[in-house]
Order: structure tokens, then sequence, then C-alpha cells
């Protein structure tokens, strides 16, 4: 199994205080993503990163933000929780220029309830 | 835009009995397509993945994916269905011309009877 992390592993915490989830990789991938992952909808990309530093949106990112000061550190911050926000929360990793070629793989997950 | 479809929501099998789970997407390019199955409570877990060349693809646990570009189909397939295998099961797709990303269909849940 790739090396992935994710912490914490669950979380409940209340409307309006912010979050952050944090994604460690012991693969030196390039490539790391941050996913929710709801009932009906499949897996939704937040933001991505293709290097330290270098980051990007994805399709479900509003309410969200990203960084990425380490190769092997993503974490992923909700500024001020709110309901629809509950969700699980997954990172994946990917290496290679032609990022696609390779696997996604991917982390636990965080289960987050936001009361 | 590009969207992955997964038309079952629930498909329940006998043990035994042979599958098929349907994805259909819809991409202005030339696709990059996965299967990710899910147990309860874990990760996703790559099964099989087609980028070129044959379009019968084998992948792990006894699975495999046939390309059908006519169809815009990667359907997901098993002879014969173990009850281990019941879990979520995602199809997944994605091109260069839409960067590193893939776009997730929703999700098949699959159910095993003994």
């Amino acid at each position: 199994d790739a090396g992935i992390t994710q912490s914490p592993r669950h979380k409940v915490t209340e409307t309006g205080t912010p979050v952050t989830l944090r994604c460690h990789q012991t693969e030196n991938h390039r490539y790391m993503y941050w996913y929710r992952q709801d009932p009906g909808h499949g897996l939704r990309l937040i933001h991505y990163s293709y290097g330290v530093k270098d980051t990007d949106k994805g399709e479900v990112s509003d309410g969200y933000s990203v960084s990425r000061s380490k190769t092997e550190d993503f974490l992923l911050t909700l500024e001020s929780a709110t309901s629809s926000q509950t969700s699980v929360y997954f990172c994946a990793i990917s290496d290679q220029e032609r990022a696609l070629l390779n696997t996604q793989y991917f982390g636990p997950g965080t289960r987050l309830t936001v009361l | 835009a590009q969207s992955v479809t997964q038309p079952d929501i629930h498909i329940t099998v006998s043990e035994g009995a042979s599958l098929e789970l349907r994805c259909n997407y819809s991409y202005g390019a030339t696709p990059y397509l996965f299967w990710y199955v899910q147990s309860p409570g874990q990760g996703l877990q790559l099964l099989l993945k087609y980028f070129s060349g044959d379009t019968l693809v084998q992948g792990i646990k006894g699975f495999e994916a046939e390309f059908k570009r006519s169809q815009s189909s990667f359907n997901l397939r098993k002879p014969s269905v173990h009850w281990s295998d019941a879990a979520e099961y995602f199809c997944a797709v994605g091109a260069e011309e839409y960067g590193n990303k893939l776009v997730f269909g929703a999700g098949t849940i699959l159910r095993v009877k003994s």
C-alpha cells in the first residue's frame, strides 16, 4: 500500500469554526489531491497540487483552501466550517509528469461532521 | 463539460453469478478510464485502468473491463462473484486535455446474496 496517512481520521466540530485536515505521504509523489465523498455524488475534487507551493482549484473548491509547503504534506483548511461540509474527505497522490498514466493512490479518509 | 454516469445505484447478484457494472462517459477528448473499488470504511483501491491498446483490460481480483469508443462505455465485468466482492465501485475518467485530474461517477453499490 502507498504510504499515505490522513489526520485526524474522525472529527466533529461546530459551525463557524476553522478546521484543518492533513495528508502526509512517504512516496515523494509530485501530485496530491483532496476529494470529498458524498452519497450520490461519488468523489469530487476540491483542490490539487502539482508541486510544492503549486496548487489549483477543483470542481468544488468554494469554502476550502489548501497549502503545500513540503512535498510530503498537503493541508486542507475549512476557514469557517458549515454543515454542508459534513463529508468524508480523501487525499490521493500520483506521480510522473503525465500523471494520468499512473494510478492515484488514496488515503484512508477523514470523516468530518459539522454540527 | 466532462461527465461520468453510472446508471445503477445498487445491484444485487447471487454468489457465483456473473456481474456487469455499467459506466458511460462524456468527454471531448481521448479518455483514460479507471475502475476503483471501495470496501466499507476504506479508501479506494484501483481495480484496472485503460489508456490505449487492447480494449479489453484485465484487473485485480478477477475483474475485467471493455472500452467501447462507439458507445462511450467502459463496463466492468466479473464471471463469478464472490461474497467478498460486496463493495462500492467507482468509474473514473481523465484526459490529458483536462489536466491531471479525474472525474468520478456516483458509484454503484454491489450486494452479494449467498
